[in-house]
């Protein structure tokens, strides 16, 4: 596997059901991204980790917990998710976190439905 | 105001064509000025990026910014079917790249 993988590519949840996302970069990286992509907005970003310690939460909801094991592998769980949840959810990484030259590297996404 | 503004499409161009996306922004700490490009069913890949003011060629594309007018653009020149695609512009300040604020995306198609 190359580049930054996620899994499922699809998700079809329940409000009430508890799913997690599963995000793995193949590149080195030491800082990973949780984005939100709705239809006919921008990209929303989420989390941000940076060795492993989450350096940013945008407000989110607590619906949405992350998790970071190690540099590789970021996770979001969830639960108890609304309608207004689904959309395509990115997961990406980058060297280092910071500077003007730290290039993102996105994932294909997730694409989920909540019902 | 959103703070990343980017012509809303969608666009739809002929083969050959020359294709000029843009974004205009108000925050002048902006200082990394990014074009993403993202095909159906797949996340956003770098196509470009710009430090500050000038212009940027890779191949057939040129990235320009304008930073005392707050405008990027993205040229795609001899457009092709495989650049139907949408677009997103991105920008970040010098110490916060990793934070980069996006554009809503302009959805190109290039028809043979």
């Amino acid at each position: 596997e190359t580049g930054v993988t996620q899994t499922p590519r699809h998700l079809v949840m329940g409000m009430t059901n508890k799913k997690s996302l599963k995000c793995e970069q193949h590149l080195g990286h030491n800082a990973m991204y949780w984005y939100k992509q709705s239809a006919k907005k921008p990209l929303e970003l989420m989390f941000v980790y940076n060795f492993k310690e989450q350096t940013e939460n945008n407000s989110v909801p607590s619906r949405f917990s992350p998790e970071c094991p190690n540099s590789s592998h970021l996770f979001l769980h969830l639960h108890t998710l609304q309608p207004e949840d689904s959309a395509l959810y990115l997961c990406a990484s980058s060297p280092t976190g910071g500077g003007g030259t730290d290039t993102q590297y996105f994932g294909p996404g997730t694409r989920l439905t909540v019902l | 105001q959103k703070e990343v503004e980017q012509d809303p499409g969608p666009l739809s161009v002929p083969e050959g064509a020359i294709v000029s996306l843009n974004c205009t922004y108000s925050n002048s700490a902006f200082q990394y000025f990014m074009w993403y490009r993202q095909y159906s069913r797949k996340g956003p890949e770098l196509l470009m990026y710009t430090y500050s003011s000038g212009n940027k060629e890779d191949g057939r594309f040129t990235a320009q910014v304008d930073k005392s007018s707050k405008y990027i653009s993205l040229f795609i020149r001899d457009s092709q079917p495989s650049d139907s695609a949408t677009y997103l512009c991105a920008m970040s300040s010098n110490t916060n790249a990793g934070k980069s604020t996006f554009g809503d995306g302009t959805t190109l198609t290039v028809k043979p």
